[in-house]
């Protein structure tokens, strides 16, 4: 049973166009989201995060978006650049599981940024 | 700094060897994780451990064993191979503390079985 669900397994964007990419839960304990980005042969890197007590996270070119009611966050990266290029992963936690906090991670998105 | 290392970067095994991926860092951080990540699968949570001495079994814990002697150490041992294990595995890490909630990641050690 896939918790978290990413379910664009590619994306191309424009160079300078917004980027978006979606990410669907269905557990209801998970309080705090995450977004990583992996490089081909590299472990993934912690992008921006959000908690469920906010519905928007702003850093730089990169925001995330938390929509509780309806289980779904985004990410937004305006605006793309060749760089972004990467698989872009999204993650779940359930706070309340203090001292035992996994990540739950969902399938990636390949983002393709065309010059 | 060299944050988290992952010993051997690529590894070819027969089915039924064993091997013992080594996870290390120098961050002084309390939590490590080990994953694998298979096309379409996203990264699953082999086995964790929240401080030395310490391990925990996560989503997909059967096949592999872990040991965490030292802080600094994380070590996933196969003892068994097996073509099912043919995958990327991917060592992390974090500390404790409110608000501190990513994991910091090694580079991936590629695992064949044949």
């Amino acid at each position: 049973d896939q918790q978290v669900k990413q379910n664009s397994p590619s994306l191309s964007v424009q160079e300078g166009r917004i980027s978006i990419l979606n990410c669907d839960y269905t557990n209801s304990m998970f309080d705090y989201f995450l977004w990583y980005k992996k490089y081909p042969a590299e472990g993934p890197t912690f992008l921006i995060s959000i908690s469920s007590i906010k519905d928007k996270n702003e850093d730089g070119r990169f925001t995330v978006f938390l929509n509780k009611s309806a289980k779904h966050l985004s990410l937004h990266i305006v605006p793309s650049q060749p760089g972004d290029s990467a698989v872009y992963f999204c993650a779940a936690s359930d706070l309340s599981n203090f001292g035992n906090e996994k990540l739950t991670f969902g399938t990636g998105t390949r983002l393709t940024i065309i010059p | 700094n060299a944050g988290v290392t992952q010993t051997p970067k690529f590894r070819v095994l027969k089915t039924g060897q064993s091997m013992t991926l080594l996870c290390a860092q120098d961050m002084n951080h309390e939590y490590m994780y080990w994953y694998r990540q298979d096309p379409g699968m996203g990264l699953r949570l082999i086995h964790y451990s929240v401080g030395e001495g310490t391990t925990a079994k996560g989503e997909v814990p059967d096949g592999y064993n872990v040991s965490r002697l030292k802080k600094q150490n994380f070590l996933l041992g196969l003892e068994s191979a097996a073509p099912s294990q043919t995958s990327v595995y991917f060592c992390a890490s974090r500390p404790t503390g409110q608000g501190t909630y990513e994991q910091y990641f090694g580079p991936g050690t590629r695992l064949t079985v044949t």
